[in-house]
């Protein structure tokens, strides 16, 4: 079935450093929605990317979509201890599932 | 405006004993979908409804079963409870099922209620 893989499942930064997540589709997206799960909380709607190749940015967040729309990244530069939590994209294919990503949990080492 | 709603908010269980779970979705969503949540598989889509229709169904087995009423809200049921079936059910809403391409992009965000902490014991 369709999938939506993303890397990698933890990462491990110091406060200040850049921090990357990345998901790829075993087909082609409609769009790719990107969402934050604070550490105790639900997940929180962050950014929708629909064109082929769109490049959005929140303050330190970028969010790229590929040229395929196959797959999607979102980068933090100098990241904060607000930035703590597990970031999940998640695909539209084309049967309007929503396909979510395992999600990748940011953590900041002390 | 109020957020989604999930009632209760814990639930204990025996194994065999059967649960519902209830979500209210955000006044003027018609789409809701549950997930469930474990610490080590992520989130796992259970199944979504719009205007009292089950749209899209995940890979779960018949003993996980939903509805949606008039008003949109709507409640999954678990039978014969498995040990496995521990785990945190999150219920998100949006005005619009899943739409492709670029039109009417804000309808379907989905939006998480706090969810049902769920241990079977």
């Amino acid at each position: 079935g369709q999938q939506v893989m993303q890397i990698p499942q933890y990462q491990h930064v110091q406060e200040g450093e850049d921090f990357t997540t990345y998901c790829n589709s075993s087909t082609t997206l409609s769009n790719i929605q990107w969402y934050k799960q604070r550490p105790g909380g639900h997940p929180v709607f962050l950014i929708q990317l629909v064109k082929s190749g769109e490049v959005k940015k929140q303050k330190r967040l970028t969010f790229q979509f590929g040229e395929a729309k196959k797959n999607s990244s979102l980068h933090i530069t100098a990241t904060q201890t607000t930035d703590v939590g597990t970031y999940f994209c998640a695909g539209r294919s084309s049967n309007y599932q929503l396909i979510w990503g395992a999600g990748t949990k940011l953590i900041i080492k002390p | 405006k109020a957020g989604v709603t999930q009632t209760p908010r814990y639930l204990i269980k025996t194994r065999g004993q059967q649960v519902t779970l209830s979500c209210s979705p955000i006044s003027g969503h018609r789409s809701v979908s549950w997930y469930q949540q474990t610490p080590g598989q992520g989130l796992q889509f259970l199944f979504e409804y719009f205007s009292e229709t089950q749209r899209n169904k995940g890979n779960f087995p018949g003993r996980f079963s939903g509805r949606q009423f008039s008003n949109s809200r709507s409640e999954m049921n678990v039978s014969t409870l498995e040990l496995g079936d521990s785990a945190l059910y999150l219920c998100a809403s949006s005005r619009e099922p899943g739409l492709a391409g670029g039109g009417f992009l804000a309808k379907n965000i989905q939006y998480f209620g706090a969810g049902t902490r769920l241990s079977v014991l």
